[in-house]
């Protein structure tokens, strides 16, 4: 069974404040993507990273694939009130079935004014 | 474009009765699965269809079902509701096939209720 483990679960920071989670699990995936969940809403995809030590930036979010393809984290640089919400790290665990999603368990990050 | 749209939003059902939600994918995109979101378990995979055929299947009992339609719309149906049933079911699309066909796109989700 393919397990994400998200570190931490809760984070609570001021706004201006840099960040990192992380996602990390014992088994290999071919891609990892991260998402990003408001209460009551859907996640939205943020990024999908598909290479071994692949950096991917998006404004003030920075994304890094593990170069074992094990691992992945996501750096938030000055978080703003808006960067609020629940971040979720997922993989695909189908086989060759790219449409089932195996969840980590997220992060709630909390930015404070 | 268009987004994943799912209804109802809502709803409020009795232990025992049965529900159908349903799913609108993105125009184009011919793969739908859904997840039940919970405080306690987060967000599980119940199933994907593609091209009206289940092509994978999550850990849940036989009451939870779903299907596809010819223009990839779908609906899940959960039979005989237990307190437990009690989640935000949230469906996804994506394209089912190519490069990027691990990118799921997700609906607002319905909240379900049991009493």
């Amino acid at each position: 069974t393919q397990l994400l483990e998200q570190s931490p679960q809760f984070l609570s920071i001021q706004e201006g404040e840099n960040l990192t989670v992380y996602c990390n699990s014992s088994s290999v995936f071919s891609s990892l993507q991260w998402y990003r969940q408001e209460p009551g809403e859907g996640p939205v995809l943020l990024v999908t990273v598909v290479t071994g030590g692949e950096v991917k930036k998006l404004k003030r979010l920075t994304f890094q694939f593990g170069d074992a393809r094990k691992d992945s984290s996501l750096h938030i640089t000055a978080a703003q009130p808006g960067d609020t919400g629940l971040y979720l790290c997922a993989g695909p665990t189908g086989g060759t079935s790219y449409g089932k999603l195996t969840f980590g368990q997220g992060t709630i990050l909390t930015v404070h004014p | 474009k268009a987004g994943v749209t799912q209804t109802p939003r809502y709803l409020i059902k009795t232990r025992g009765q049965q529900v159908t939600l349903s799913c609108s994918p993105i125009s184009g995109h011919r793969s739908v699965s859904w997840y039940q979101q919970t405080p306690g378990q987060g967000l599980q995979f119940l199933f994907e269809y593609f091209s009206e055929t289940q092509r994978n299947k999550g850990n849940f009992p036989g009451r939870f079902s779903g299907r596809q339609f010819s223009n990839s719309r779908s609906e899940m149906n959960v039979s005989t509701l237990e307190l437990g049933d009690s989640a935000l079911y949230l469906c996804a699309s994506s394209l089912g096939v190519g490069l990027a066909i691990y990118e799921q796109y997700f609906g607002p989700g319905t909240r379900l209720t049991v009493t």
